[in-house]
């Protein structure tokens, strides 16, 4: 079975643009986290979907903006990008319910120039 | 205000021996919580689990402690391998308030080097 994979791997903007990342969670899991890694704040929880639905959001600015398709990926955007949006951000996904492990993508690394 | 707290960075451990890495937490509310593995350029490897309601756990070479009353948890590792190298994140839950396992509060990570 596929593991969760992220698009674009890698991706360098400026300041003020807008960016889309894309998660495709493994096959059968309906619940789908975002997580944004730094070397300062270290792993912090950006928001949750489940069945198309957020279920949780973390403590992050409205320029994070997040959505799940029927077919559970999902994507993030971030827009009017600052310096301090380079980091590592990571999808997770889980099966259905609150008590399944989650299982991490491998991250798409945004620097933003 | 960080809640999940890893006051470690690094830790470095002869192969063979025991790795003991710490997590202390602050939220009283927090029932659930984890261990994670990452290596470089891959995300973040599920290793094992505690409820509040234990005290213990095991799996394999890896066990997790819980003291509630201290607010501290710990992973023993043992024996230590050099493919346990890799920086260990603890993460916390309320899963009876709320939460779920897909809202964690992790901690900075404390990267473990295990020496041949």
């Amino acid at each position: 079975k596929a593991g969760v994979t992220q698009t674009p791997r890698y991706l360098i903007k400026t300041r003020g643009q807008q960016v889309t990342l894309s998660c495709s969670p493994i096959s059968g899991h309906r619940s789908v986290s975002w997580y944004q890694q730094t070397p300062g704040q270290g792993l912090q929880f950006l928001f949750e979907y489940f069945s198309e639905t957020q279920r949780n959001k973390g403590n992050f600015p409205g320029r994070f903006s997040g959505r799940q398709f029927s077919n559970s990926r999902s994507e993030m955007n971030v827009s009017t990008l600052e310096l301090g949006d380079s980091a590592l951000y990571l999808c997770a996904s889980s099966l259905d319910t609150s008590t399944d492990t989650q299982y991490f993508g491998p991250g798409t690394r945004l620097t933003v120039l | 205000d960080q809640q999940v707290k890893q006051n470690s960075p690094s830790l470095s451990v002869q192969e063979g021996r025991i790795s003991i890495l710490n997590c202390d937490y602050t939220n009283s509310m927090f029932d659930y919580f984890l261990w994670y593995k990452k290596y470089p350029a891959e995300g973040p490897t599920f290793l094992i689990s505690i409820s509040s309601i234990k005290d213990k756990n095991e799996d394999g070479r890896f066990t997790v402690f819980l003291n509630k009353s201290a607010k501290h948890l710990s992973l023993h590792i043992v024996p230590s391998q050099p493919g346990d190298s890799a920086v260990y994140f603890c993460a916390a839950s309320m899963m009876n308030y709320g939460g779920s396992q897909g809202n964690l509060i992790f901690g900075k990570g404390t990267k473990l080097s295990v020496k041949p």
